[in-house]
């Protein structure tokens, strides 16, 4: 199975700041990554996908971006409702696997 | 609006069966691959199964010859029978379409999930 590896596993930042969140595969994937915002007793929310595609009603502070095997999802200004938790996906191979997920928290 | 509607969670003993089912609506179903995810209290996202639109299906290896994931597109509802649990599958279980038509797409509507808590 694809490791996906997400770092750092938690972060403290203020309103306004610019975020960046990395997730690196054990194998190559191509840019077959998505990124999913999961807040508290909710479902996952597709942000972004094929590495760098903005979903569809996502704001767009939000990018995707790959150098080489790192893939990093950017928000430019956090706002308060982007407090969450972050997840990377890989749909290369099968089975699919996720990152451990990032915490977003308010400094 | 494009809806997916989890049910069929609940309290089940260690060893037995539960059936999970979603319901989906406002979009062509039947072209559409479909999975669940799933999320034990605390912890991250753990992909379980995904079923193409012509029926195909694929498994995360802690389920397979456990669980099998079925549709039925003339109710645009997609199962998930699940079998010999064991607490660790005790868990939010989310639907999920998938985003296109291609192999490699990532999960873009989800469902509100449903928990299953496996306990004597």
């Amino acid at each position: 199975d694809i490791q996906m590896t997400q770092s750092p596993s938690s972060l403290s930042a203020s309103v306004g700041d610019r975020v960046t969140i990395t997730c690196r595969a054990s194998q190559s994937i191509s840019t077959y990554l998505n990124w999913y915002q999961q807040k508290p007793g909710k479902a996952p929310n597709l942000l972004i996908y094929t590495a760098s595609s903005l979903q569809s009603g996502v704001p767009s502070r939000f990018s995707g971006s790959v150098s080489g095997a790192d893939f990093t999802l950017t928000i430019s200004s956090l706002q308060p409702e982007d407090f969450a938790t972050y997840y990377c996906q890989q749909t290369y191979s099968s089975p699919i696997t996720f990152g451990q997920g990032t915490r977003l928290e308010i400094k | 609006e494009v809806q997916l509607v989890e049910s069929g969670g609940g309290l089940v003993q260690p060893g037995g069966s539960q059936r999970l089912s979603c319901a989906a609506s406002g979009f062509t179903f039947s072209i559409y691959a479909m999975g669940w995810v799933r999320q034990a209290p605390g912890k991250g996202l753990d992909y379980v199964a995904a079923i193409s639109g012509a029926g195909g299906t694929k498994y995360a290896d802690s389920v397979k010859g456990r669980f099998t994931i079925f549709r039925d597109n003339s109710k645009n509802t997609v199962y998930l029978q699940m079998n010999s649990l064991t607490a660790e599958d005790t868990a939010v279980y989310y639907c999920a379409k998938v985003r296109g038509r291609g192999g490699h797409d990532a999960f873009d509507i989800w469902g509100q999930g449903t928990m299953v808590t496996v306990s004597s």
